[in-house]
């Protein structure tokens, strides 16, 4: 059974940095094919796509994002850290990683996708 | 605003069939593969439709998906109340180099 599950703090203050962890189970992000995503959810609104790191290392940011976003991976601790600096209150969103599938043949999806967690940036 | 663009909402009786559409650009639709996502309320998104028109093991055969072109669309025939949930399509843009997702449809069952 693969599962993900996203850990990280529940409030920040404005211009702090964002670190939240995504812990896994039930694969290895060592395996061909394979990525980690984050995904944020501010409320009532629409999914919108962050990062991507793939099993060789490679990674992927949103344009809009990128300057503020840093994502790495720990294989053994079967763990991916998305790093967000200078936080703002619009930044305000439920947090999600999924399981990156990348197929030549049938392309690439999210699944399965971590409970997420909420974070509230205030002061 | 969403690179992906879907109708804020849809809605049918139970029993009916419901279709949404998602349209995008040649970047994204046009030339990678579409997936769709199921959101419950208070739940994390599940896949529910990936490559197009492929469905994940446990999904039932009354929900399909289509793709032409720079757009997609997600079929639910027999509509249930279990039905009522919000939609994403997404797909990868090989402009922007990342995912993209729609602004997400709100079904209704009347």
């Amino acid at each position: 059974q693969i599962t993900l599950k996203e850990s990280g703090p529940t409030l920040v203050k404005p211009t702090q940095t964002l670190t939240l962890t995504c812990t896994f189970s039930g694969f290895s992000l060592s395996t061909s094919g394979v990525g980690v995503g984050w995904i944020r959810q501010p409320p009532g609104k629409a999914l919108e796509w962050l990062a991507l790191i793939y099993w060789d290392d490679d990674k992927r940011y949103s344009p809009s994002l990128k300057s503020r976003l840093t994502i790495i991976k720990d294989t053994s601790k079967n763990q991916v850290v998305l790093t967000m600096t200078n936080v703002d209150p619009m930044d305000t969103a439920t947090y999600y990683c999924a399981r990156y599938h990348t197929n030549s043949w049938y392309g690439d999806w999210f699944d399965p996708w971590g409970q997420g967690t909420l974070v509230a940036v205030s002061s | 605003q969403s690179v992906l663009t879907q109708p804020p909402s849809a809605s049918g009786p139970p029993g009916q069939r419901v279709t949404i559409s998602c349209s995008g650009s040649s970047s994204n639709i046009g030339s990678n593969t579409v997936n769709w996502y199921q959101q419950l309320p208070g739940t994390a998104p599940k896949l529910l439709i990936y490559s197009n028109d492929q469905r994940p093991s446990g999904v039932p055969d009354r929900i399909s998906g289509s793709k032409s072109g720079t757009s997609a669309s997600l079929a639910i025939s027999g509509l249930q109340s279990e039905d009522e949930a919000d939609y994403y399509c997404a797909a990868w843009d090989d402009s922007l180099n990342g995912a993209v997702f729609g602004g997400g449809t709100k079904l209704t069952v009347l």
